[in-house]
């Protein structure tokens, strides 16, 4: 079973802070990474994705990608209370068109 | 803007009840997935279609079967409903790898109590 795992939450970062959401995969294979993000009551939406090692940028996003560490992060720059949410991290698996997820991390930015 | 549309949003059923969700892609999109989402376990993949008429078992197809007759509609049916079947269900598309790296985009979820 290829695993996706992130780190056990929940954070919480003062508005205007960086919040940083880290994830760690298994499978060395994969080649795509992708962030959602889920407001409570509602389906995941697509944030960023990623497919190369080193940055991508977004406005205030930034993806992070290594493959050697198997390890992928988001940061969040000038967090605003309406970035409060969970984010999941997805990885494909190798050879395959489905997405593993994580768990998710929720975020809480407090004004 | 892709479109993943789920019929129902709120059911409620009966235990040993045959239910059916659907959903409608308006992407041309050959990949669609089912998945459920519970607290504390994540998104888990119920089944996956890489085609007409094709399907995949996911992680936790168990209790659970998939319909896909058209390109852009893929049903998931529940043919003897239980309480532990209790969920928030989403529908998903994407297209191949290949072509855009396997965005996966999805639906607004349909939430299933089974009493």
């Amino acid at each position: 079973q290829k695993e996706v795992e992130q780190n056990s939450g929940p954070l919480s970062v003062p508005e205007g802070a960086i919040a940083s959401l880290n994830c760690t995969y298994s499978d060395r294979v994969s080649q795509s990474f992708f962030w959602y993000r889920q407001y409570s009551g509602k389906s995941p939406e697509l944030i960023m994705s990623i497919y190369s090692n080193g940055d991508k940028e977004d406005g205030r996003f930034t993806a992070q990608l290594n493959k050697a560490s198997q390890y992928v992060s988001l940061l969040i720059r000038d967090s605003q209370p309406s970035d409060s949410a969970t984010y999941l991290c997805a990885v494909n698996q190798g050879g395959s068109e489905k997405l593993v997820f994580g768990k998710g991390m929720k975020l809480t930015v407090n004004p | 803007d892709v479109k993943v549309t789920q019929s129902s949003r709120y059911l409620v059923k009966r235990t040993g009840e045959k239910v059916f969700l659907e959903c409608v892609q308006d992407m041309d999109h050959e990949n669609m997935f089912w998945y459920r989402q519970d607290p504390g376990l994540g998104l888990r993949l119920i089944y996956f279609s890489y085609d007409v008429k094709m399907k995949e078992k996911g992680d936790i197809p168990e209790g659970y079967s998939v319909s896909r007759e058209k390109k852009e509609r893929f049903s998931l049916i529940l043919e003897s409903a239980s309480t532990n079947q209790t969920s928030m269900y989403l529908c998903a598309s994407s297209t191949p790898t290949r072509l855009s790296g396997n965005t996966i985009y999805f639906g607004e979820g349909s939430w299933l109590t089974v009493v």
